[in-house]
């Protein structure tokens, strides 16, 4: 079946780059999102790739696509304490189809 | 920005008891979803619910579970003889098929604990 695996912790010096991997099994998703999780709160959509796209930058976020190895990864720029939080990155096969979420990334930004 | 919202943001009750939570999607969006987090564990779906149906379940969305829209703006996941495992947080979301991009958008939760 599907299934998205993520490593589980990352740290980062306070405006250092991060990088937060992600690898999905089914060749056929179509859209794959990044979520951000604050302890306490829900999902906050933060961007997505349709996955005839290799890359899509918006702001401090760059996201990379490796259809080839089923390989997203997400990178921010100049990571700031606020951005401390579980990263989750999901799939989908479009319209009205479920989420496949990943474990979560623990992103822990160090002053 | 238009958000789902979900009540209550926590419910405590006891096994074997039915619980409701409520949602109100996005007003003008057409695809209604149920997640539920076990502490520590994956995001997982449960439902998708599209023009006054379900349209997709998980193997954990059994006889126990049922979705419903009353009306036309609340959405609500009801959980009948609850058990110990019932205890997660239960994400809605909802989605408008528009040009193909699908973003879901998220509730805050509810966390739902069984004593």
């Amino acid at each position: 079946g599907e299934d998205v695996e993520q490593s589980l912790f990352l740290s980062v010096r306070e405006g250092d780059s991060s990088v937060i991997n992600c690898t999905y099994t089914d060749s056929s998703s179509t859209y794959l999102y990044w979520y951000k999780q604050e302890p306490g709160a829900g999902l906050q959509l933060l961007t997505y790739i349709f996955s005839n796209m290799d890359m899509k930058q918006d702001q401090r976020l760059t996201v990379l696509l490796n259809k080839k190895d089923k390989h997203l990864s997400l990178r921010i720029a100049d990571t700031q304490t606020g951005d401390s939080a579980i990263y989750f990155c999901a799939e989908s096969m479009g319209y009205g189809q479920n989420f496949v979420f990943g474990p979560g990334t623990r992103l822990s930004v160090l002053p | 920005e238009p958000e789902v919202t979900q009540t209550p943001s926590h419910q405590v009750t006891q096994m074997g008891q039915e619980v409701i939570l409520r949602c109100v999607p996005i007003s003008n969006h057409l695809y209604f979803y149920w997640y539920r987090q076990i502490l520590g564990q994956k995001v997982e779906f449960l439902v998708s619910f599209y023009n006054n149906e379900i349209s997709e379940k998980s193997e954990i969305f059994d006889d126990q579970f049922s979705v419903e829209r009353p009306d036309g703006s609340n959405f609500t996941l009801k959980i009948r003889s609850t058990k110990l495992e019932d205890s997660a947080m239960y994400f809605c979301a909802s989605s408008r098929p528009t040009g193909g991009n699908q973003p879901q958008h998220f509730g805050d939760g509810t966390r739902l604990s069984i004593l």
